[in-house]
């Protein structure tokens, strides 16, 4: 089976830095993805790591230690919009599919 | 490029009805996959169809249902609603399961059913 934990709520400063961990427990790992879901919206795509290491995509960065089954979310120059939702999700090739199995979300708040 | 869209955006039905909700995938994409979010919870796997075959299946009961269609668009019905299935039901579309990027999936707004 597949779990993962994340922290429930973190709140920020404006124009911060926030780190968003997720730690995982897998059958087979395949890769660690990371959306936002702004209320009421669809989750999009941010990042997704399948090697350990930093990946950087703008404000934002993602990084994998498959050693420790430990990921995390790295958001810099926050800004309002930033208030959401973040979700790690794990490829799941088990069901027969391609599919994303998701952990239960942290609701970032970022405060002037 | 045109993106996931679905119908309706809402919808309330009453317990024991049945419900048909529609995904048209974005363009390129053959795989759509569907998921159910509760409120305050990640999405939940229930099917993914790969070229109008279901391709796998969450723990999901069979009164959750599917269909591809040639244009790669989707169906998602559900039987006998009992009143934990309102939530908000999300599809996505990908790539081939078997294309290496097909692990980034492109949502849907979503369908908020409300049963009653």
């Amino acid at each position: 089976g597949q779990s993962l934990e994340q922290p429930s709520e973190v709140t920020a400063v404006e124009g911060a830095i926030v780190q968003i961990n997720c730690t995982y427990q897998t059958s087979g790992f395949y890769g660690l993805s990371w959306y936002q879901q702004h209320d009421g919206g669809a989750p999009t795509f941010l990042s997704y790591n399948a090697l350990d290491g930093l990946e950087e995509t703008g404000r934002f960065s993602s990084f994998l230690s498959r050693s420790d089954s430990y990921g995390y979310l790295l958001l810099q120059e926050l800004q309002m919009k930033d208030s959401a939702s973040y979700f790690c999700a794990v490829r799941d090739l088990g069901t027969g599919a391609n599919n994303l199995f998701f952990g239960t979300g942290t609701r970032l708040t970022v405060i002037p | 490029e045109t993106g996931v869209t679905q119908s309706p955006t809402h919808l309330i039905k009453t317990r024991g009805q049945q419900v048909t909700l529609r995904c048209s995938s974005q363009s390129g994409h053959n795989t759509v996959s569907w998921y159910q979010q509760a409120l305050g919870q990640g999405p939940q796997f229930i099917f993914q169809y790969y070229r109008e075959e279901e391709n796998g299946r969450g723990n999901f009961p069979p009164r959750f249902s599917g269909l591809q269609f040639p244009n790669y668009s989707s169906e998602l019905n559900v039987n006998a609603l009992e009143l934990d299935d309102s939530a908000l039901y999300l599809c996505a579309s990908s790539l081939s399961p078997f294309e290496p990027s097909s692990y980034e999936q492109y949502f849907g707004p979503g369908t908020r059913l409300t049963v009653t």
